[in-house]
């Protein structure tokens, strides 16, 4: 079974930066898994942040950016603002019209 | 404008048959290259895909679901419809549809989603 895995949690200062990444179980992640991230606050649908590795989607502040590290792919929120406290998603499309979300992070900013 | 809302029972007993559907706008399923994709988050855990249906009706869905889900779609109501049978309490979530992008590979458009407790 896959497994993506994030890390549970993240602290970061107003103004600080913080990175974000996505690990994929069966091997490395490379951009043919066309990475996305989605930012979801308390009681919200999820909001699209990050799509194809690191094209933003329409509206997200280019604080915001995607890349690949290594054999992760990475969200890094650079100026991290109050109201970038969200839980962070990774999604992977592993082939055959199938998706899997990552385990979620939350980020506190403080 | 593209909108899309989710709607169903709130409560369902175990062993009975889900049934949710997602009413949208701003877009058609029998355009080329057009898929609604359904995700659904337990309270306080992360989010899961489902299932996905294109506009030539082609479906798709999670492995670890896959007996227990349908997918279908009503172009006519621009409506598609997820159903679960054998719901558990471990199925209590907010269900969400969402619409895919035009390439296939991320969820562009989400709706606000409606939770569903399976309990007696």
């Amino acid at each position: 079974q896959t497994v993506v895995t994030q890390e549970p949690s993240f602290s970061v200062s107003p103004g600080g930066t913080v990175t974000l990444t996505c690990d994929l179980s069966s091997g490395s992640i490379s951009t043919g898994y066309y990475p996305s991230w989605y930012q979801q606050t308390p009681g919200q649908a999820p909001r699209t942040l990050i799509y194809s590795t690191s094209i933003r989607s329409s509206g997200v502040p280019d604080r915001f950016s995607g890349s690949i590290l290594g054999n992760k792919a990475a969200l890094t929120i650079t100026g991290a603002q109050a109201d970038d406290e969200s839980d962070y998603y990774c999604m992977l499309y592993m082939g055959g019209g199938t998706y899997v979300f990552g385990t979620g992070t939350k980020v506190t900013v403080l | 404008q593209v909108t899309l809302k989710e709607s169903g029972p709130a409560l369902v007993k175990p062993t009975q048959t889900l049934t949710v559907t997602c009413t949208f706008s701003g877009f058609s399923l029998s355009t080329s290259g057009v898929r609604v994709s359904w995700i659904r988050q337990p309270p306080g855990k992360a989010l899961e895909w489902l299932a996905r249906i294109d506009w030539d009706d082609d479906k798709f869905y999670s492995t670890s679901l896959k007996t227990r889900l349908t997918i279908s779609k009503d172009t006519s109501k621009n409506q598609v419809v997820l159903t679960m049978t054998n719901m558990d309490p471990v199925d209590t979530a907010t269900y969400y549809c969402a619409r895919v992008s035009r390439d296939g590979y991320n969820f562009g458009y989400w709706g606000q989603g409606t939770l569903v407790t399976v309990s007696s």
